[in-house]
């Protein structure tokens, strides 16, 4: 069966820190991936997303996220994170041939201390 | 410019009764998509709608649990004679349409946060 791994369950920075959260997946066939943030009390919010093309792939807020097909893997980065980054980071796979549902990861809780 | 509007927030129910999660699109959207998250847990899939049909079902539970997406109204997750174990947040996307090839995302509620006493 498909799954996603999100190896961080807790990721404790100082502001300035860089950040790198990581994600792996396993199927072995044609995959959408997908960021997504929730912020305390809030709905889940699009950080970014892979669908084909350049594999380093730019979200807002200054997010980034890496597809590396041979490693399964889609790490989410940022150079320097902020306090208001504080919130709960989900990776997500949607597979090809599987309609819409998103897999999705167990979820990374980032705080960022001020 | 109303995202995906899900009601109530929050949702408190005695073991046995029924429960009903209310689930509006985005203006536009024809797909509908309920995810559940448990305590320490992420987001597990449970079902995938277009207005009067079941598309995908797979995470549904056997017994219990139903969705439907009427041609009119919000779609609507049932849950019958509730226990403790389904305490969860419950979570409805949406989409344009089916996401198979396209890239639009699903835009996610508020979610409905169910207690079970």
């Amino acid at each position: 069966a498909q799954s996603v791994s999100q190896h961080n369950h807790h990721v404790i920075l100082s502001e300035a820190a860089s950040l790198e959260l990581g994600c792996n997946y396993s199927y072995g066939g044609t995959v959408n991936l997908f960021w997504y943030v929730q912020y305390p009390g809030q709905h889940l919010q699009l950080l970014l997303k892979y669908f084909s093309g350049d594999p380093l792939v730019k979200g807002i807020k200054g997010f980034e996220a890496e597809f590396i097909k041979s490693k399964f893997s889609f790490n989410l980065r940022k150079p320097s994170v902020q306090w208001s980054d504080t919130a709960e980071y989900f990776c997500a796979v949607k597979v090809g041939n599987q309609g819409g549902k998103l897999i999705f990861g167990q979820g990374t809780e980032l705080s960022v201390k001020p | 410019n109303a995202g995906v509007m899900q009601n109530p927030r929050h949702l408190v129910r005695r073991r046995g009764q029924e429960a009903r999660l209310r689930c509006s699109p985005m203006k536009g959207h024809s797909h509908v998509y309920w995810y559940r998250q448990l305590p320490e847990e992420g987001l597990k899939f449970m079902v995938y709608l277009q207005k009067e049909n079941i598309i995908d079902e797979s995470g549904m539970p056997k017994e219990r649990f139903s969705a439907e997406f009427p041609k009119e109204g919000p779609s609507i997750l049932r849950i019958q004679q509730v226990v403790r174990g389904d305490s969860a947040a419950y979570f409805c996307a949406s989409s344009p349409d089916g996401t198979g090839e396209s890239d639009q995302p699903q835009h996610f509620g508020d979610g409905t946060r169910l207690s079970i006493l």
